[in-house]
This record gives C-alpha cells, structure tokens and sequence, in this order.
C-alpha cells in the first residue's frame, strides 16, 4: 500500500518567520500536488512537480521533489496569516487514476 | 470554464436515516468523479472513482455506495446512516491528462446523530 507521510501535522508560527513542510514515501510517483484548503472548503490546488529534482516556486511558496520522487517539501519564507490553512500533499502512481494523499499539516500563521 | 457543485453544503441526519449526497460539474464532457471523505484537519480517503455513467470503483467496503446515472452527475448514497458516516464529503474531478490532477467541490458537512 502507498502511504504518504506529511509533517508536521500542525505547526503555529508568526507572521514573517519561515517554515518547510515535508510530505515523504518509500513509494516513487510519477507526479506529486499541493493543494491548500481553508474550513469549511474543498482543496485547492497550488501546484504540481513531475520530475526529480524540481523545484517551482509561487510567490513565497517554493515546492521542491525529491530526486528519487519519493519526497517533495513545500517552504513558505515570510509567511502571512493568509498562508494559514490546511496542506496536503497527495501523489500519483501514474497508472491508476488515483491520488495518494498524505494526512495534512495545518498551519496557523498569528498575525 | 469548468465548475463543480456539491449539495446540500450541511446536512444533519439521524442513524438508520437514507443519505444522498449529489455532486455535478459544468463545461466539460466525460469527465472522471471522485468521492472523498475526510475527518476534521485530516487527509482525503477516496471512497469511489467513476471513469463513466454507471463505471463505479470502490475503494473501501462501508455503508456507501455510488451511482453515476449521467455523465456530470455523481451520487453518494446509503440506505442507513451510521455514526461513523459523520465527515466532511468532497466530491472531485478530472479529464485524467499526464498528472491526474483533480480540482474540488466545495463540500458536504454531514453529522449524524
């Protein structure tokens, strides 16, 4: 079974520090996706890497796969409390149709 | 440009009450639907997956099933509630494509009582 790891569950920083979520398997995906979800909504989707090695970046959001592409780490420099919500990471094998997600990391960001 | 609904937004049922939940999506045709269940700040379990009208994948035995009667229409359905139904129901889509990535509804917050 496909299991993704993410940590930490839930981290509470303040406005401006930095902070790195991991999301890690023992599984290799052909692609991995960050969404991002507030209460009370579904989640969204931020961005998605496909090859070992990359990295993208979105505004102060940087999103990093593993080499291996096993792993990926999401880092947010200056974070704001709009940044605060819920982080998954969820992977895809690439043949089934399905996503794998990992259980989350809230973020509360104080002001 | 494509949207995907989802109701009702709360529902509040008694055990050994009938659910049905109804997700549809606009301005795309064929697409692949997903529901999900998902516990308070936790991650997404993928309950059924349909690739077509009345293509039905489970994914885990419960008291759910799912029904695809059109082709933008997906039910999430049970004919006895229990409590452990209570959650938070999202329903997905996608056109499949190279990254399988699936875009979201805006939720079903069921209790059961």
């Amino acid at each position: 079974t496909q299991l993704l790891e993410q940590s930490p569950q839930f981290l509470s920083i303040q406005e401006g520090e930095n902070l790195t979520v991991y999301c890690n398997s023992s599984s290799v995906f052909s692609s991995l996706q960050w969404y991002r979800q507030e209460p009370g909504e579904g989640p969204v989707l931020l961005v998605t890497v496909v090859t070992g090695g990359e990295v993208k970046k979105l505004k102060r959001l940087t999103f990093q796969f593993g080499d291996a592409r096993k792993d990926s780490s999401l880092h947010i420099t200056a974070a704001q409390p709009g940044d605060t919500g819920l982080y998954l990471c969820a992977g895809d094998s690439g043949n089934t149709g399905k996503l794998i997600f990992g259980q989350g990391t809230t973020l509360q960001v104080k002001p | 440009s494509q949207t995907i609904h989802q109701w009702p937004a709360t529902l509040v049922q008694p055990v050994g009450s009938p659910l049905s939940l109804e997700c549809t999506v606009e301005g795309t045709s064929n697409p692949n639907l997903y529901w999900y269940r998902q516990a308070a700040g936790r991650g997404l379990q993928l309950l059924f997956y349909s690739v077509g009208i009345g293509q039905i994948s489970s994914e885990v035995p419960q008291n759910l099933s799912a029904s695809r009667p059109q082709d933008r229409q997906f039910i999430l359905s049970s004919k006895k509630l229990l409590l452990s139904d209570s959650g938070f129901y999202l329903c997905a889509w996608n056109v499949g494509g190279l990254y399988n990535e699936q875009f979201f509804g805006p939720g079903t917050r069921l209790t059961v009582l």
